[in-house]
């Protein structure tokens, strides 16, 4: 069956840049999702990729796509202390449920 | 505010009883999905239900129990049956546009405890 993997934990300098990442297995997935968790919280949707781009960009966040490794990433610029979060990564079924499938998700702490 | 709400945000229960935790949207969106968390294992999908009057069992739905009489409610039953319910719960609704992209809003959670 599909699985989303990610590392468990991830800890940067305020200010460095951050980079989670994640490798899934349905190739055929068409739109992939990072979410942010912060603190007994649910998720949030930070930014979404379409399977036929490489790159996307918006402010701080940056979402690389490697399809042919099916590796994906989020790389968070001049990371700040209210960016310490969970984040997931997700892919969707493409066979009409919509059903997400999340990773693990990386627990990021950035240090003051 | 259009939003999704899960209520309550906590809940303890005694081992053999059935609780029921509340889910709530008035995004107008049709698929509802409950989601349990546990640390280090990510969500794992429990029940959905795509349309009023249908639901699918998801990966983990032993001891649950659901139903979706109206579009904006999907209240999930925790049973006796569930051996170790004591985990943080989350609810979510899709929207779809018009390109074929899916986003889901999540409820702020509901964590059960049994005592």
């Amino acid at each position: 069956g599909e699985d989303v993997e990610q590392s468990l934990f991830l800890s940067v300098r305020e200010g460095d840049s951050s980079v989670i990442n994640c490798t899934y297995t349905d190739s055929s997935s068409t739109y992939l999702y990072w979410y942010k968790q912060e603190p007994g919280a649910g998720l949030q949707l930070l930014t979404y990729i379409f399977s036929n781009m490489d790159m996307k960009q918006d402010q701080r966040l940056t979402v690389l796509l490697n399809k042919k490794d099916k590796h994906l990433s989020l790389r968070i610029a001049d990371t700040q202390t209210g960016d310490s979060a969970i984040y997931f990564c997700a892919e969707k079924e493409i066979r009409g449920t919509y059903k997400y499938i999340f990773g693990t998700g990386t627990r990021l702490k950035v240090l003051a | 505010d259009g939003g999704i709400t899960q209520s309550p945000k906590y809940l303890f229960r005694k081992e053999g009883q059935n609780v029921t935790l509340s889910c709530e949207q008035n995004l107008n969106h049709d698929a509802m999905y409950w989601y349990r968390q546990d640390p280090g294992q990510g969500l794992r999908l429990i029940y959905y239900s795509q349309i009023v009057n249908d639901f699918q069992k998801g990966d983990i739905a032993e001891g649950y129990s659901v139903s979706r009489e109206k579009k904006e409610s999907f209240p999930l039953t925790v049973t006796s049956a569930q051996k170790n319910p004591t985990a943080f719960y989350l609810c979510a609704s899709i929207k779809r546009d018009g390109g074929g992209n899916t986003e889901a809003f999540f409820g702020q959670g509901t964590r059960l405890t049994v005592v």
